[in-house]
């Protein structure tokens, strides 16, 4: 399995506080994800990495951010978290081989509860 | 964005092979197409990917037709633990598509004793 450790797994937090989800990886992979999973939604894309410092938008980026100061870390963080973001959300890392094929390796998921 | 379409939900008997499709009629000449399986409480795992034809592995088979607009998963002889969430992903995980690797709605197959 991939090394890739999300934190916290769970948490419960009310509307309007900061949370910051993290998600680390041992494999050295330089491209990271960060999902949201909801019914009826599968998985849809937040924000992306593909270098330290090198970060840009998915499909649901309102509300969120990202940083990448280490190849390892990929911090997602909803500023001041509301009950839309309630989600389980998934870190994704890949190490793409040249122009061809790469997979993504996921991490167990961090279920969020904005009350 | 390759939009991907899926059925909701499939039932099974185990022993029984069961062949889920996806239809991707814009998908991009550089797309490969990724399935991947999903256990509840869990993050989704790859299981096969193809760009075109067929693809077989220990687990399963993609079909790709010519024109690529929709491929098919086949699992063959489905047994209990298959019950899971199947995903097809259009791109690849490189930077031109980062931001187009959105999955749809994925398929849910329960298999049944």
């Amino acid at each position: 399995d991939a090394g890739i450790t999300q934190s916290p797994r769970h948490k419960v937090t009310e509307t309007g506080t900061p949370v910051t989800l993290r998600c680390h990886q041992t494999e050295n992979h330089r491209y990271m994800y960060w999902y949201r999973q909801d019914p009826g939604h599968g998985l849809r894309l937040i924000h992306y990495s593909y270098g330290v410092k090198d970060t840009d938008k998915g499909e649901v980026s309102d509300g969120y951010s990202v940083s990448r100061s280490k190849t390892e870390d990929f911090l997602l963080t909803l500023e001041s978290a509301t009950s839309s973001q309630t989600s389980v959300y998934f870190c994704a890392i890949s190490e793409p081989r040249g122009s061809d094929t790469g997979e993504l390796f996921f991490g167990e998921g961090s279920r969020l509860t904005v009350l | 964005l390759a939009k991907t379409t899926q059925p909701i939900s499939m039932d099974s008997y185990e022993g029984q092979e069961v062949n889920i499709t996806c239809s991707h009629n814009n998908i991009a000449t550089n797309d490969y197409i990724t399935w991947y399986q999903q256990f509840p409480s869990q993050g989704p795992r790859f299981i096969i990917q193809g760009y075109k034809t067929k693809v077989t592995n220990e687990v399963a088979s993609l079909f790709i037709p010519a024109d690529r607009k929709s491929s098919t998963l086949s699992l063959p002889r489905v047994s209990l633990s298959d019950t899971a969430v199947y995903y097809c992903l259009v791109g690849l995980p490189n930077k031109a598509a980062g931001n187009k690797l959105t999955f749809g709605g994925g398929t849910r197959v329960l298999v049944k004793p």
